[in-house]
C-alpha cells in the first residue's frame, strides 16, 4: 500500500542543524516532497528531489534519498527560530496522487 | 496575486447535518485536489480534478462525499449527514498543470461536527 511515515516532534537550539526522517513504502514513486506548514497558513513546498537522484541541495536544505531503503531526510542548516514549523514529508505516486506524512513539528530554542 | 482560497475558514455543524466547503484556486491552475487533515494524521488524499472532471473519486471516504467542479475554476465537496469522524480541517490546494509539481495550498476549513 501507500503510506509514509515521519516522526511527529523534532526539538533543536538555534544555529544547530535539524534533522526530519521519513520512510516510504512505495517504490514506484517519482519524485518526493517536502513540504513546510508555519501556523494559521496553508502549507508550502520547499524543495522537492525526483527518484532517481540521491542528494539536491537548496541553500541551507540538503534533502537526502536512498531509494533502496525508501528514506528520504531533510536536513537543515543553522537552524533559526523561524524554521519553526509543521515539515511534511511526500511521495508523488501514479500520475497525479501525492500522499502525505502525518508531519514532523519542529521546535527550535533560542 | 491571489492565492488559493476557502471558505468558510471554520464550520461547525451538528450530526446529520449536510455542509458545504468552497475552494477557490489560483486563476488558470487546471488541476484542483482536496485533501482532508485529521489531527496528528497526514494529509489524506480524496479527490482531484483536471479541468471540471474528477478522474480518481477512490480517495472519498464514503457516499456521503461528493466534489464537484465548474467552469474548471471554483470547486464544491458537499458532506451529507455529516458524522463526528468527519470532524478535520479540509484543504484544497491547485497546481498549474496536474503534472506540476508543486501544489499551492489554500489555509483550510476546519470542520467540527458536534
Amino acid at each position: 500500500g501507500e503510506d509514509v511515515e515521519q516522526s511527529l516532534f523534532l526539538s533543536v537550539r538555534e544555529g544547530d542543524s535539524s534533522v526530519i526522517n521519513c520512510t516510504y513504502t512505495d517504490s514506484s514513486s517519482t519524485y518526493l516532497y517536502w513540504y513546510k506548514q508555519e501556523p494559521g497558513a496553508g502549507l508550502q513546498l520547499l524543495t522537492y528531489i525526483f527518484s532517481n537522484m540521491d542528494m539536491k541541495q537548496d541553500q541551507r536544505l540538503t534533502v537526502l534519498l536512498n531509494k533502496k531503503d525508501k528514506h528520504l531526510s531533510l536536513r537543515i542548516a543553522d537552524t533559526q527560530t523561524g524554521d519553526s514549523a509543521i515539515y511534511f514529508c511526500a511521495e508523488r505516486v501514479g500520475g497525479f496522487k501525492t500522499i502525505f506524512g502525518a508531519g514532523t513539528r519542529l521546535f527550535v530554542k533560542a | 496575486g491571489a492565492g488559493v482560497s476557502q471558505s468558510p475558514s471554520n464550520k461547525v455543524t451538528e450530526k446529520g447535518k449536510d455542509v458545504e466547503l468552497r475552494c477557490d484556486p489560483i486563476s488558470g491552475h487546471t488541476a484542483l485536489y482536496w485533501y482532508r487533515q485529521s489531527l496528528g494524521q497526514g494529509l489524506e488524499f480524496l479527490i482531484y480534478f483536471q479541468g471540471n472532471s474528477a478522474p480518481d473519486k477512490s480517495g472519498l471516504p464514503s457516499d456521503r462525499f461528493s466534489a464537484e467542479r465548474t467552469g474548471g475554476s471554483v470547486s464544491t465537496l458537499t458532506i451529507q449527514r455529516t458524522q463526528q469522524e468527519d470532524s478535520a480541517v479540509y484543504l484544497c490546494a491547485s497546481s498549474r498543470l496536474a503534472l506540476d509539481n508543486e501544489q499551492f495550498f489554500g489555509p483550510g476549513t476546519r470542520l467540527t461536527v458536534l
